[in-house]
Order: C-alpha cells, then structure tokens, then sequence
C-alpha cells in the first residue's frame, strides 16, 4: 500500500513570491493534515482538511492556505512568502479524527 | 494552550547503555503517539498508547502512558548506533491536530 507522498522535495522562492505544495493522501484516507517544522520550532499544526473542508487551523497568519479535492489530495499555498517560512512541511493523513495521523516525507521549502 | 514538555532535547550515549525520554504535559489527551524521525524525512509512527497506564514494547524500546494520561515515557534498552534519530511525542486533543513535542535528539555511538 502507498503512503503519503508529497511534491516537490524541495522548493525554492525568493521573498514575496507563492508557493505550492501538494499531498496525496494514503487511498482510503479522507482526512489531510499540514503541519510546518521549522529549525528550532518543532512540528506546528497548520490546517486540517476533511471530506474538502477545513476542519481546525493552527496558529498561522492567513496567507497560509489550502484546499482539499474530491480525490481527497491536498494543496497548501503560501503567499507573501518571507524567509521564517522556510521549513520542512509535512502533510499527514488518517481515516478520522482521532485515527493514527500517517506522515509523508515532507517538502523542504528555501525562501531566499 | 496544550504543550507537551519533551526531555532531554538531546542525548549522545554509547552503544549498550540505557535511555529513557520524558513528554510530560498538564493536559489530559486521549492519546499519544510516538514517532522517530530521520533527518530530511517525515516522521514514523513507532506506537499509539491509549489507555491510561499502559506499557507497551516493541523490541528493545518501551512505551508507557501515565494513569492520567497527561504523561508518557519511551525506554530503550541496550541502545545500538541504528537507534539514532529524532523522537517525538504527540498528543491528539480530538481537535483533529497533533500537539508535537520538542523532540529529543539521540546519538548513539559505537
């Protein structure tokens, strides 16, 4: 069985531009989660989407976005980029709330 | 606000030796999970605990969640060079998010 995937590996912007990042989730799993790991921060919760709405949001300004498809993959946009945005962005997956939340590999956002 | 109080943030032992890593928090969740990290990769899940005072193992590690399951604990017994690596502890609130902790750094030379 496939896991999370995620695209791209890595991603490079300069200050100011979009970025976009994509998840596909574990088949069966309606469920997407984004989280943000940072250098020195931790894993932070970003959003949360099920069945194409967004259920909880972390504590981040709203130039962090995303949607979810009917095939239940995920985009997470980050516009007005800034250079604390870089990180590593993990994009996870379960059938409900409180299953056991799957990790992708992630996608290493640069901003220069 | 949840926080989850991970220690120690980092641990460099030599292969054989015993460890044991702290996620301690003043707020109940109605489970935690603990995953390992690879540098550059996402996490993966090691175990779930669930119920309050349960031990679980598997190999030479040991996870146990306290009674009021506000706490937990991993033991790795004998460590070995191929146990080096991120672990984190994560609470699920039933929000639907994951509250991480800081993660604890572990070397383990040979």
């Amino acid at each position: 069985e496939a896991g999370v995937t995620q695209s791209p590996t890595h991603l490079i912007k300069t200050r100011g531009q979009q970025a976009t990042l994509r998840c596909s989730p574990i088949s069966g799993h309606t469920s997407v989660y984004w989280y943000q790991q940072a250098l020195g921060l931790g894993l932070q919760f970003l959003l949360w989407y099920d069945e194409g709405e967004e259920r909880n949001r972390g504590n981040f300004p709203p130039r962090f976005s995303g949607r979810q498809f009917p095939n239940y993959s995920s985009e997470l946009n980050v516009n007005a980029l800034e250079l604390e945005d870089s990180a590593l962005y993990l994009c996870a997956s379960n059938l409900w709330a409180s299953d056991t939340q799957y990790f992708g590999p992630g996608t290493r956002l640069t901003v220069l | 606000t949840q926080l989850l109080e991970q220690s120690p943030q980092f641990l460099s032992i030599q292969e054989g030796e015993n460890l044991t890593v702290y996620c301690n928090s003043s707020s109940v969740f109605s489970s935690l999970q603990w995953y390992r990290q690879e540098p550059g990769e996402g996490p993966v899940l090691l175990v779930t605990v669930v119920t309050g005072g349960e031990v679980k193992k598997l190999k030479r590690l040991t996870f146990q969640f306290g009674d009021a399951r506000k706490d937990s604990s991993l033991h790795i017994t004998a460590a070995q060079p191929g146990d080096t690596g991120l672990y984190l502890c994560a609470g699920d609130n039933q929000g639907g998010k994951l509250i991480f902790g800081q993660g604890t750094e572990l070397s383990v030379k040979p």
